[in-house]
């Protein structure tokens, strides 16, 4: 099925511990994004990139690190799991042609840090 | 920075009536706006797409209108049904920026 698929859906880490969260769309989108959502908040931006080999910082991006080897693949990886990155992480694409641009989500990341 | 804000954060309204959410941004330099629905637990769907060269769009009892000079949006649900309760989302698309800034939500409770 064509769309976002994000894994692992579900995680547990300890405090200092590391972890990639895994992003992947088969539509071929240039532009791809991870999203943070906290309780009853909507999304902040950690990190988006236009295309392979670049990638941009968002609005919250500390503790946090990216990479956009392929069209396909952009992963979020935590370095020093802290409890204030208790969340749920969101991956999203789409492509700027007119008339389009619909933003397409995966299903979600649900990470709790303890 | 685009900041956008959507009211009320919570609305509870009996079945059958119609209703309206607002979405208000910042900045009018906006690509396109997104409306989308979230249920507990799960991710984002999106409702309407509406282009910043265009004024409304609809899909079913869902219409979205889009007034960029005033900096508003609004999604208009028909005849609302227990089925439409949700968290509703709204999304401005930066032209320059090549990203979205998400409004904190609406939460929609439709009694029977």
């Amino acid at each position: 099925n064509a769309g976002v698929t994000q894994t692992p859906k579900f995680r547990i880490l300890k405090i200092g511990q590391s972890m990639t969260l895994q992003c992947t769309q088969d539509m071929n989108h240039n532009y791809m994004y991870w999203y943070r959502q906290d309780p009853g908040m909507g999304l902040k931006l950690i990190y988006y990139s236009v295309g392979a080999g670049i990638t941009d910082k968002g609005e919250v991006p500390n503790g946090y690190n990216v990479s956009r080897s392929t069209t396909e693949d952009f992963p979020l990886r935590l370095e020093l799991a802290a409890p204030s990155q208790t969340s749920v992480y969101f991956c999203a694409s789409t492509d700027r042609l007119p008339g389009a641009n619909v933003l397409t989500f995966g299903a979600g990341s649900r990470l709790t840090v303890l | 920075k685009q900041e956008v804000t959507q009211i009320p954060a919570a609305l509870s309204v009996p079945e059958g009536e119609n209703l309206v959410l607002n979405c208000s941004f910042t900045d009018s330099a906006i690509y396109n706006l997104q409306w989308f629905r979230q249920d507990p637990g799960k991710g984002l769907t999106s409702l309407l797409l509406i282009q910043s060269s265009q004024r409304e769009q609809t899909s079913g009892r869902l219409n979205a209108s889009l007034d960029k000079s005033s900096g508003r949006s609004t999604l208009y649900i028909a005849a609302s049904q227990p089925g439409d309760s949700a968290t509703y989302l709204c999304a401005v698309y930066d032209t320059n920026a090549g990203k979205s800034t998400f409004g904190d939500g609406t939460t929609l409770t439709v009694k029977p």
